[in-house]
């Protein structure tokens, strides 16, 4: 079984402060981790994920992610934010067999003021 | 273009009037899921399927139906809707055989049950 725990639903940041949205996971094989975006009225977007290797990963429109094995974490940071970053963000695992499917967290709504 | 497509894109309609939901993916993918996202919820898995003729349940099946005859095609039946279906429906795909793949989500079903 696996799961996925983001701290809090709602992350408020001025424009140019660091962003960090928080995601903890739980899974009983060695995990595939993604971040999604989903932009208003709008479907889900890759952001980055982490399959094998380097543990930090760098995405998409300056995100970037590290995973830590001993804290279950894969927390998402930007070092400034931008107004155009307002949206919904979502962890997500997947087992690293081709018949595990992928589980969300409940989502972050990063709200970015001037 | 590699992409998922879901029709209709906006549906109203009443309870108890069976309505099905299509899905296909032109990326040869294995792997196919249907989502529901509702405020505070996330997504969470309705169906999925491994493959042609291969479908399993998901976190909340109950009230929904698919099949999966075609590699291509996913679609997702409420063969009697009510208002609690009332949602933003995703459908997505991804590699079976690569599950470090990411999932390509298609645009989005906004479904209102009066």
């Amino acid at each position: 079984a696996q799961s996925v725990t983001q701290l809090g639903s709602h992350v408020s940041v001025s424009e140019g402060a660091l962003v960090l949205l928080r995601c903890n996971y739980s899974s009983s094989v060695p995990p595939y981790l993604f971040w999604y975006v989903q932009y208003p009225n709008q479907g889900l977007q890759l952001l980055l994920k982490y399959t094998t290797g380097a543990t930090l990963v760098k995405g998409i429109n300056g995100f970037e992610a590290e995973f830590k094995k001993s804290e279950t974490s894969f927390h998402l940071t930007k070092p400034s934010a931008h107004m155009s970053d307002a949206a919904e963000y979502f962890c997500a695992v997947r087992g690293n067999s081709g018949y595990s499917t992928l589980t969300f967290g409940k989502g972050t709504m990063l709200l970015v003021s001037p | 273009e590699a992409q998922v497509t879901q029709n209709p894109r906006y549906l109203i309609t009443v309870t108890g009037k069976k309505l099905t939901v299509t899905c296909s993916q032109n990326m040869n993918h294995e792997y196919m899921s249907w989502y529901r996202q509702d405020p505070g919820l996330g997504l969470r898995q309705i169906y999925y399927s491994m493959n042609v003729e291969v479908t399993d349940k998901g976190d909340v099946p109950e009230g929904y139906k698919v099949s999966r005859k075609e590699k291509r095609n996913f679609p997702l039946i409420l063969e009697s809707p009510s208002p609690n279906q009332t949602s933003l429906y995703f459908c997505a795909s991804s590699s079976r055989v690569q599950p470090y793949n990411e999932q390509f989500f298609g645009p989005g079903t906004r479904l209102t049950v009066l």
